[in-house]
């Protein structure tokens, strides 16, 4: 079974674009987490999809955005970049947005530049 | 806020060893708890969890230690090895989120 896939690998954008991250879940699994990591402030939730919709959002400003497709697959995407969001940013997908473990790609490093 | 926290951010263990890892919590309605490790270059993997109604689990080679009395949560790993090197992260989990820890970063020492 195909783990958690998440494109790009690696993003070198300079302040002030944008960029969309792609993320596809597990095969069944209908809920979609994106975390951005950095050595500083460790995983920071982002917001959480469950059938299309955002049922969670974290304490990001309106720069980071996502969507979720009919087929689970999700973007995030985030608009005029500052330096601060050179991170990693990880998608984690799950059987439901209930406890239980959430399963992990291995993240898209962003650099701005 | 709430947070969960790390006692300690890097841990050396003699390779054969036990290691321990210890968590602290501090809200006391969370009901699932969550060990993950993170190897360099990779995402976080799932080790094991545990609910509230628990006190203790176990997988293979490790263990999971719930004490809701002073809210600590410790993961064990029995007989360390090289390719437990990583760094390991506690989470929370409440309202459907998971709070995370800071990380430990576990050293083995051949």
């Amino acid at each position: 079974k195909a783990g958690v896939t998440q494109t790009p690998r690696y993003l070198i954008k300079t302040r002030g674009q944008q960029v969309t991250l792609s993320c596809s879940p597990i095969s069944g699994h209908r809920s979609v987490s994106w975390y951005q990591q950095t050595p500083g402030q460790g995983l920071q939730f982002l917001f959480e999809y469950f059938s299309e919709t955002q049922r969670n959002k974290g304490n990001f400003p309106g720069r980071f955005s996502g969507r979720q497709f009919s087929n689970s697959r999700s973007e995030m995407n985030v608009s005029t970049l500052e330096l601060g969001d050179s991170a990693l940013y990880l998608c984690a997908s799950s059987w439901d947005r209930g406890n239980s473990p959430l399963h992990f790609g291995n993240g898209t490093r962003l650099t701005v530049t | 806020g709430e947070s969960v926290g790390l006692h300690l951010p890097t841990l050396s263990v003699q390779e054969g060893d036990n290691s321990i890892i210890n968590c602290a919590y501090s809200n006391s309605a969370s009901d699932y708890f969550i060990w993950y490790k993170q190897e360099s270059g990779k995402g976080p993997q799932f080790i094991i969890d545990i609910r509230s109604n628990m006190d203790k689990r176990q997988g293979q080679r490790v263990t999971v230690l719930l004490n809701k009395t002073v809210k600590h949560l410790s993961l064990q790993i029995a007989a360390t090895q090289p390719g437990d090197s990583a760094v390991y992260f506690c989470a929370e989990g409440g309202n459907y989120q998971l709070i995370w820890g800071a990380g430990t970063k576990l050293i083995i020492k051949p």
